[in-house]
């Protein structure tokens, strides 16, 4: 099965602080898709961050950026600077051929102040 | 542009009885989807619709009918509720950029049902 794992089911950071949140994902694919998505408590999914997987360059979005390993397929979010705003579940998502997504388990991240 | 819209915010049935949650979405999307979100789970797809007239099973589809009404529209109905169908339901579109070939999902505020 290609699965999509998050090996941290919560996950909790000091104001200011960085944190790195971890998605790792099984595929036969050469070519897709993944994204970070952020679930507020208002259940709304916010894409965070895109990365294609042909594009060796890590994506990055102000505070947040990947960290893309292909060989090891393994998908980090890390999250600087980390404010209020970002307490939230956070879900690794898969996208293949066909447009089939498949997301992680979900991390549940708290902002200490 | 409301982008996607769900319909109920929260429903409340009891086992055996039916309902439709509604989706539509004024983007012009072409791919539409339904998942359903459980503590632990993550998001699992119960369908898809890669474009109006077509629709295709997810990981989770039994218990589930789906209908791509146009364009805009993508029903997901329950025939006959179960306590185990208690969920969050998300709905979501997409469609590619043309520039960049990124495809980027959209999805609606979600509609919580309780079985009982």
């Amino acid at each position: 099965a290609q699965t999509v794992t998050q090996s941290q089911p919560e996950m909790s950071v000091q104001e200011a602080e960085t944190v790195t949140l971890s998605c790792t994902y099984d595929t036969s694919e050469s070519d897709y898709y993944l994204f970070w998505y952020k679930q507020p408590p208002s259940r709304q999914m916010i894409l965070v961050i895109r990365q294609e997987a042909y594009k060796q360059q890590n994506a990055t979005e102000n505070r947040f950026s990947v960290n893309f390993q292909k060989a090891a397929k393994s998908f980090s979010l890390k999250i600087s600077d980390s404010q209020l705003g970002d307490a939230a579940m956070y879900f690794c998502d898969r996208e293949t051929s066909g447009s089939r997504l498949t997301f992680g388990e979900g991390t549940q991240l708290t902002v200490n102040p | 542009n409301a982008g996607v819209t769900q319909t109920p915010k929260f429903q409340v049935l009891k086992t055996g009885q039916s309902m439709t949650l509604q989706c539509a979405q004024d983007m012009n999307h072409n791919s539409m989807y339904w998942y359903r979100q459980d503590p632990g789970m993550g998001l699992r797809l119960i369908y898809y619709s890669a474009s109006e007239g077509t629709t295709d099973k997810g990981e989770v589809p039994n218990g589930y009918n789906v209908s791509r009404l146009n364009k805009r529209e993508f029903s997901l109905r329950l025939e006959s509720a179960a306590p185990s169908q208690t969920s969050v339901y998300f709905c979501a579109s997409m469609i590619p950029d043309t520039n960049t070939l990124q495809e980027t999902q959209y999805f609606g505020p979600g509609t919580r049902l309780l079985v009982l």
